[in-house]
């Protein structure tokens, strides 16, 4: 079956420009994770989505960062006014909800340069 | 709260060498407990899992026990390959709020 998928892949963007992130999940997942890794770096939590709704924005790092997901499914994220520090990967992943046990499925990720 | 601590790496082996990467972790409730890898170039892959106290997960020679008096879940392998070259990564899952929580990641290098 279709795992997790971002798109672009890869996306090069000026500085103060405005970028849209796409992550289609495993169907049937009803959670929806963001995540940014810098080069060399762990996992920095970005947003949670269960359905539409966004119990947990805490890791957004600022107001520049958004999120949507509309019909429990396809998640976009918008970064405004990019900055050279959102340079990194982003990556997303989706889970079963409702069970402690259930694991995420990682997408590929998308490549964001700021130059 | 919820945190995941790992080793610092990065850990560098000669193949055939015995392989731990240590993780302890704090939790309110009863977590699952969960090993990803990445390998250079790639996703993050689930590795293994655990569910409960006392259980072992296990895959490609992987292994790793949910220890709840110690709070750990080490992970295990006897014998590393080149091939097991990747950055590992122990998480846990809080089954209250479905929210992950990520260790920092361990490198690991497997020299011939």
């Amino acid at each position: 079956g279709a795992g997790v998928s971002q798109s672009p892949s890869n996306k090069v963007t000026e500085k103060g420009k405005d970028v849209e992130l796409r992550c289609d999940p495993i169907s049937g997942h009803t959670a929806l994770y963001w995540y940014r890794q810098s080069l060399g770096q762990g996992l920095e939590f970005l947003i949670y989505f269960q359905g539409n709704s966004a119990p947990d924005k805490s890791g957004l790092p600022s107001d520049r960062f958004s999120a949507e997901r509309t019909g429990g499914s396809v998640s976009t994220l918008t970064i405004q006014r990019t900055q050279q520090e959102d340079s990194a990967v982003y990556l997303c992943a989706s889970s079963l909800a409702g069970g402690y046990s259930y694991e995420q499925y990682f997408g590929p990720g998308t490549r964001l340069t700021v130059t | 709260g919820n945190s995941v601590t790992q080793m610092e790496g990065p850990v560098t082996l000669s193949e055939e060498a015995f392989l731990t990467i240590n993780c302890t972790y704090t939790a309110t409730g009863y977590p699952s407990l969960f090993w990803y890898v990445q390998y250079p170039g790639e996703g993050l892959q689930l590795l293994l899992k655990a569910t409960k106290a006392d259980d072992k997960g296990s895959n490609k020679g992987f292994e790793a026990t949910y220890r709840k008096e110690t709070t750990s879940f080490h992970l295990e392998k006897g014998s590393v390959q080149v091939s097991d070259s990747a950055v590992y990564f122990c998480a846990l899952k809080d089954g209250r709020d479905n929210q992950f929580y990520f260790g920092t990641g361990t490198s690991l290098t497997v020299i011939p």
